[in-house]
């Protein structure tokens, strides 16, 4: 069975204080892994789309990377502004729609 | 532009009510889908459609019924709606060609059944 797990469900870091967002997914096949990030009250936001291991994507501090098994999103000192959700998805194969398996989401806290 | 968007932003219903949840996108997008969000379970395809007339169902299809009459529109009806279905449902859609996994999402319809 296609299932992603994101860790920590929750993760409060001091402003400037770098880390990291794991995703850990099983599927068949893999088509891509997505990441998002979700504000309370609002609906996602599409950040990266990573295809095959090694490859690496950044925006301004953020950088997610992708193995066989998991990936990572790492926030280089963080500013509260980017306190959110943030969601892991893949897309398995043979699926070329927007099918994608969601983890439950790691909630970030920068405090200032 | 408004991208995806849902009405309405907020329902409650009583046992066995039906309601419909109207979503529009104005980017062209071929492919929309209907997701739930539950705390502790993510976010969850219902149904969803890859192009005007045609529909197939996610992961969590049960109670729930879809139409695409108009490319850019896509209804989600409840025919009677039980308590299980208290959920944020949110509308999405993606291109029907490459990057169909990056989905434009509306900002979600929150619905309480009683």
């Amino acid at each position: 069975e296609d299932q992603v797990t994101q860790s920590p469900e929750a993760l409060r870091l001091q402003e400037g204080e770098s880390s990291s967002l794991n995703c850990s997914y099983t599927v068949s096949g893999l088509r891509g892994l997505f990441w998002y990030r979700q504000d309370p009250g609002k609906g996602p936001e599409f950040l990266f789309t990573l295809y095959s291991a090694g490859e690496e994507k950044e925006k301004e501090r953020l950088k997610a990377t992708l193995t066989k098994k998991e990936s990572f999103l790492h926030i280089t000192a963080p500013k509260p502004e980017d306190s959110a959700t943030y969601l892991c998805a893949v897309q398995a194969i043979p699926s070329n729609t927007g099918k994608l398996i969601f983890g439950q989401g790691t909630t970030l806290q920068v405090k200032p | 532009n408004a991208g995806v968007t849902q009405t309405p932003k907020f329902r409650v219903l009583k046992t066995g009510q039906s309601m419909t949840l109207l979503c529009a996108q104005d980017m062209n997008h071929e492919y929309m889908y209907w997701y739930r969000q539950d705390p502790g379970m993510g976010l969850r395809l219902i149904h969803y459609s890859v192009g005007e007339g045609t529909t197939a169902k996610g992961e969590v299809p049960d109670g729930y019924n879809v139409s695409r009459l108009k490319k850019q529109n896509f209804l989600l009806g409840l025919e009677s709606a039980a308590p299980s279905q208290t959920s944020v449902y949110f509308c999405a859609s993606s291109k029907g060609t490459a990057n169909t996994g990056e989905l434009f999402f509306g900002e979600g319809s929150r619905l309480t059944v009683l």
